[in-house]
């Protein structure tokens, strides 16, 4: 049964600290999208590629927030420097041709 | 700009009583309407789209352009339908997907 997987499951930092999620898509997948879900904005998309290219990344803020995809399997998003109003849940997804999302498990963020 | 609306945060019914969840959008193009579903430890998944018209777990949900609304109805709620709901949009002709914010469903025995 293919999945998206997301590591790491869970991730405590110090305020200023570079954290880095990872992403594997499932494989054959074109599009994959990152979101943050939290209590106040529900899930806001933060940044989708297709076929690795971004499409879209207005959702993130830039001067801390960066997105990637090196190669098919695997997405990144990285912020630098974090700070504690990045505490969330970030999760992965990833489609065929726009069709349903399959989403990761999340990646549980508390920065300190 | 696209959004979408959920206005509850919470809603609570007792067992076998009616549901509703509602969702409005705007948007001004033909928009594809979603419903996703996150069980407690689950990963988030698809319920139902509007295209397919299809009753998943006795769910349904109707477009109503008029009123730019896809509100998730079940005419009997059980306890398993306990979770979080999201309604999302996808603009028509791209691959983004927009989400509400989010509705938790209790349904209390």
């Amino acid at each position: 049964d293919a999945r998206v997987t997301q590591t790491p499951r869970h991730k405590v930092t110090e305020m200023g600290q570079e954290v880095t999620m990872r992403c594997q898509p499932i494989l054959g997948h074109n599009t994959v999208f990152w979101y943050r879900q939290t209590m106040m904005q529900g899930l806001e998309l933060l940044a989708y590629f297709r076929n690795r290219a971004p499409l879209d990344d207005s959702g993130m803020p830039k001067d801390r927030f960066s997105a990637e995809m090196p190669d098919a399997t695997l997405a990144t998003l990285k912020i630098q420097p974090s700070e504690p109003r990045d505490s969330a849940v970030y999760f992965c997804a990833s489609g065929l041709q726009g069709e349903k999302l399959f989403f990761g498990s999340g990646t549980q963020l508390s920065v300190l | 700009a696209q959004r979408v609306t959920q206005p509850e945060k919470l809603l609570s019914v007792f067992k076998g009583a009616p549901v509703e969840l509602k969702c409005n959008y705007s948007y001004s193009g033909s928009p594809e309407l979603f419903w996703y579903v996150q069980y407690s430890r689950q990963r988030l998944q698809l319920l139902l789209r509007h295209i397919s018209r299809e009753s998943i777990k006795g769910f349904t949900a109707d477009l109503n352009k008029g009123e730019t609304s896809f509100h998730l109805k079940k005419p009997f709620a059980q306890e398993e339908d306990s979770a979080m709901y999201y309604c999302a949009l996808k603009a028509s002709g791209t691959y983004k997907y927009i989400f509400g914010t989010g509705t938790r469903l209790k349904v209390l025995a």
